[in-house]
């Protein structure tokens, strides 16, 4: 099956940075890449997601980009604000009918 | 749309005694996912129906985990008998048409403490 791996697994940044999480992942089949993020105590909801037919994916401060070749994918948040403190996971789905493979989180923290 | 509903919110045992998780998925979805959450192992994938078939099950744990689905509108995970390594956040997820691309809904999770 896919294995997905993330880094870092924390993170700190002071408000107004920019903040990046990397992801890799093992089947050159999988297609499709969300990422969701999880604030404390609360469901895992997703944020944006890109398939694997698109390079760079950008929705206002957050975007995702996708490289085939090495099959890496990352999330990128600029401006960041205390708000966006939150455990983020990356996941990939591949050959695995309906199946996602998530990444082990990374818990982002946002200094003011 | 309520969303994907879980019950119980929490639920504290003793060891040995039997937990049942419930899970309502949203209307129309056609895939339904078992999550666990611990901070050593992260989101782990228990078991996941399609049009409740079971599909994957081979991150259930042990023969004291069993998963059912008797129809579209429910499923339930069984602990029996439970142990304190259990402890955790259990996720039910639903995902609609468009599987290879569908996002996963998930509900608010089942906190289990296992004494």
């Amino acid at each position: 099956g896919e294995n997905v791996e993330q880094h870092p697994s924390t993170l700190s940044v002071q408000e107004g940075d920019s903040a990046v999480i990397k992801c890799t992942y093992s089947d050159s089949a999988s297609n499709y890449f969300p990422w969701y993020k999880q604030e404390l105590g609360k469901r895992p909801q997703l944020i944006i997601d890109i398939r694997s037919n698109v390079g760079e994916k950008k929705d206002q401060r957050i975007a995702v980009t996708l490289n085939k070749t090495a099959k890496h994918f990352s999330l990128h948040i600029t401006e960041t604000q205390p708000e966006d403190s939150a455990v983020y996971f990356c996941a990939a789905r591949g050959s695995t009918l309906g199946r996602l493979y998530f990444g082990r989180g990374t818990q982002l923290t946002v200094w003011p | 749309d309520a969303g994907v509903i879980q019950s119980p919110r929490h639920e504290v045992t003793e060891m040995g005694q039997e937990v049942t998780l419930r899970c309502k998925p949203i209307s129309g979805h056609d895939y339904l996912f078992w999550y666990r959450q611990t901070m050593m192992r992260g989101l782990e994938l228990l078991i996941y129906f399609n049009n409740n078939v079971p599909i994957d099950d081979s991150g259930m744990p042990e023969d004291r985990f069993s998963a059912k689905m008797p129809n579209a509108s429910f499923s339930t995970l069984k602990i029996q008998p439970s142990e304190p390594r259990d402890s955790a956040v259990y996720f039910c997820a639903s995902m609609g048409q468009g599987h290879n691309t569908g996002e996963l809904f998930f509900g608010e999770g089942s906190r289990l403490t296992v004494l």
